[in-house]
């Protein structure tokens, strides 16, 4: 079946300018993960969303940064009054557990986002 | 927090040996660990996944071993070939805290 799709593939955009990224989770999967990886650097986590539970944003760098998810499925990350700092890969994840029964995570292609 | 730490540098080996990649994290066990692999420019892919209660887990030409003494994962690859040169990450807890990954690279 389809995997996790991200849109778009990349991104270039200019400081100050806010952006929205969004990822497609595989059907089925009740939680969906963003994470940031920036050049040399492994994985960071942004945001967790697990059915309908309020949620996991602790790793959010700032209050530029947002996301939501609608219907339980595709969610969108906002990136408001983007910064040069934020240029980075980001990878949305899908799994159909949550909490204790978390198995795998299927990751999508990622995002590339440069900003100027 | 947890605190995963993996070797930097990267590892060069010959065709045919095999690779051994560490994985030590810094508090407490963690229920389970997960290995992927994630090639330039792709999202990372999961390898395998050992819980507390398990010493050893194969799949093909893939270990992975968990000391919760040393606190500590290694991943091993035997019979290694230059396909499976690739950056390796080892990850922890629900929402999945990474190492940094360690670049493999083998040579024919």
């Amino acid at each position: 079946g389809a995997g996790v799709s991200q849109s778009p593939s990349n991104k270039v955009t200019e400081k100050g300018k806010d952006v929205e990224l969004r990822c497609d989770p595989i059907s089925g999967h009740t939680a969906l993960y963003w994470y940031r990886q920036s050049l040399g650097q492994g994985l960071e986590f942004l945001i967790y969303f697990q059915g309908n539970s309020a949620p996991d944003k602790s790793g959010l760098p700032s209050d530029r940064f947002s996301a939501e998810r609608t219907g339980g499925s595709v969610s969108t990350l906002t990136i408001q009054r983007t910064q040069q700092e934020d240029s980075a890969v980001y990878l949305c994840a899908s799994d159909k557990w949550g909490q204790e029964f978390q198995e795998t995570q299927y990751f999508g292609p990622g995002t590339r986002l440069l900003v100027l | 927090s947890q605190k995963i730490e993996q070797n930097s540098e990267a590892l060069n080996i010959q065709e045919g040996k095999t690779a051994t990649l560490t994985c030590n994290y810094t508090n407490y066990s963690p229920a389970y660990l997960q290995w992927y692999r994630q090639d330039p420019g792709r999202g990372p892919v999961f390898l395998l996944l050992i819980r507390e209660n398990e010493k050893e887990k194969r799949k093909e030409r893939l270990k992975v071993t968990f000391d919760t003494t040393l606190k500590q994962s290694l991943f091993h690859i035997t019979a290694s070939q230059p396909a499976d040169s690739a950056t390796y990450l080892c990850a922890v807890e629900s929402t999945l805290t990474f190492g940094k990954g360690t670049m493999l690279l083998v040579s024919p």
